[in-house]
């Protein structure tokens, strides 16, 4: 079975702080891949970034980054000099790849509330 | 290009009575899935479907619940003599042939409310 943790339920910064959502997962599957996705109140899903299992370069996309290892089961992400627009709930999520026991589906965490403030 | 739809975005219901929400994915996305999502939680999958067919289905739906697609393009989510613990947001996911299940794009999804 997949699970996901997010371990910081609410996290509260000033706008232009950066701030870093934990993300640990577990899966028996090979193979699989790693999402983050944010949920603003307006309440529809909207995907930002994908990893795959077998790549661990971390990356930068903008303000949005992310650092992940497999040694530790770790997906975190990073969003630099934030901003009121982020204020949303930021779910991370996984799925087997391809002939795994969970292809096709995602497996979400809790999801962390980030309410960044003027 | 328009998003995922869903119909309706809300619906209050009395225990007892059926459901029966839809899902229009984005056009030429051939995989489509239907997510629960209770308050506080993230979203938990049920079911989904490639193409026409029904691929897997949650333990999570119960004989009350049934999914279609019956033409391979919208979808359809029918919720039988509704219980109260079936209060939650119903969202719907397509993904396009190229991305397989890995570039899933949600719908604005349906708030059930079963008083």
């Amino acid at each position: 079975a997949q699970k996901v943790t997010q371990a910081q339920t609410e996290i509260s910064v000033v706008e232009k702080e950066d701030v870093t959502l934990d993300c640990v997962y577990e899966t028996r599957d090979t193979t699989y891949y790693l999402f983050w996705y944010k949920q603003p109140p307006s309440g529809e899903l909207v995907f930002l970034i994908r990893r795959n299992s077998f790549d661990e370069q971390n990356e930068i996309s903008g303000r949005y980054s992310w650092n992940f290892q497999k040694s530790t089961s770790s997906f975190n992400f990073t969003i630099t000099a934030s901003q009121v627009v982020d204020s949303a709930v930021y779910f991370c999520a996984l799925s087997g790849g391809a002939g795994g026991t969970s292809y096709g589906k995602l497996t979400f965490g809790q999801g962390t509330i980030l309410t960044v403030h003027p | 290009d328009t998003g995922v739809s869903q119909d309706p975005r809300h619906k209050i219901t009395k225990r007892g009575q059926n459901v029966t929400f839809r899902c229009d994915p984005i056009s030429e996305h051939n995989r489509l899935y239907w997510y629960r999502q209770t308050l506080g939680q993230g979203p938990e999958f049920l079911t989904y479907f490639q193409n026409e067919a029904q691929l897997e289905k949650s333990r999570l739906l119960s004989d009350r619940f049934s999914a279609e697609r019956p033409k391979g393009s919208f979808s359809t989510l029918e919720i039988q003599r509704t219980e109260q613990g079936d209060s939650a947001m119903y969202l719907c996911a397509s993904s396009p042939p190229e991305a397989g299940p890995y570039e899933q794009y949600f719908g604005p999804g349906t708030r059930l409310t079963v008083t």
